[in-house]
């Protein structure tokens, strides 16, 4: 079983559409998170949750909206997508959200705005 | 606040040949935590190891190795008789504020092993 997994795995779209990026993790872990990685591999935090509440949000255009509807799953809401967005968007999970845990990632989703 | 130097943006070595990569940070802390990650080219990222401060003790998992040195302010990853499965991104990253977990991931190092 795939412990984070996101959906979908290539996301290919026009600029100025909205689009979603599902993530679920069955670990059972309290925090969740969102990183972008760009072109040159740099990963960068957008987002963390723990147990749905939002407890960081880096600085973000508002036009990425997080929603945790529990738990065990983050999702990401994109609107009004623009060139600068394409990225592999990845989802992360620890068990409490403290520092010192180890985090576990989901595959990634990359996403190109075109 | 921790921040953490990757200096090695590509290195590139022969099979069998040993590699360190170089991992240098800076923190006020007197308790952190390190992390190293592998992102081979297949793109998903791979947890390897975690440190905390107050263990400074090397680490040895088969062909990796860890080298935790507080005085010099560095956590180094060496891979002893690299492979051609060895090729990856590799990440250092430590935890940005102490009472979170936000990974704020050095700019990683690529790692290619030619046979």
């Amino acid at each position: 079983d795939t412990a984070v997994s996101q959906t979908p795995k290539y996301l290919v779209t026009q600029m100025g559409n909205d689009k979603s990026i599902k993530c679920e993790q069955n670990l059972g872990h309290d925090t969740m998170y969102w990183y972008k990685q760009d072109s040159k591999k740099f990963l960068k935090i957008m987002f963390s949750y723990n147990n749905k509440e939002l407890i960081i949000n880096e600085t973000v255009p508002n036009r990425f909206s997080p929603k945790s509807p529990d738990k065990a799953h983050l999702n990401l809401h994109i609107n009004s997508l623009e060139l600068g967005d394409s990225a592999v968007y990845f989802c992360a999970s620890s068990p409490t959200g403290l520092a010192g845990d180890e985090q576990y990632f989901g595959p990634g989703t990359r996403l190109t705005v075109t | 606040a921790q921040k953490v130097t990757q200096a090695q943006t590509e290195i590139s070595v022969v099979e069998k040949e040993d590699v360190t990569l170089d991992c240098v940070y800076e923190t006020r802390d007197t308790t952190y935590y390190l992390f190293w990650y592998k992102q081979p080219p297949s793109g998903e990222l791979v947890f390897l190891i975690r440190r905390n401060s107050f263990d400074e003790q090397n680490e040895i998992s088969g062909r990796y190795s860890w080298n935790f040195q507080k005085s010099t302010s560095s956590f180094n990853f060496t891979i002893t008789a690299s492979q051609v499965v060895d090729s990856a991104v590799y990440f250092c990253a430590p935890p940005y504020r102490t009472n979170n977990n936000d990974m704020r991931f050095g700019a990683g190092t690529r790692l290619t092993v030619k046979p």
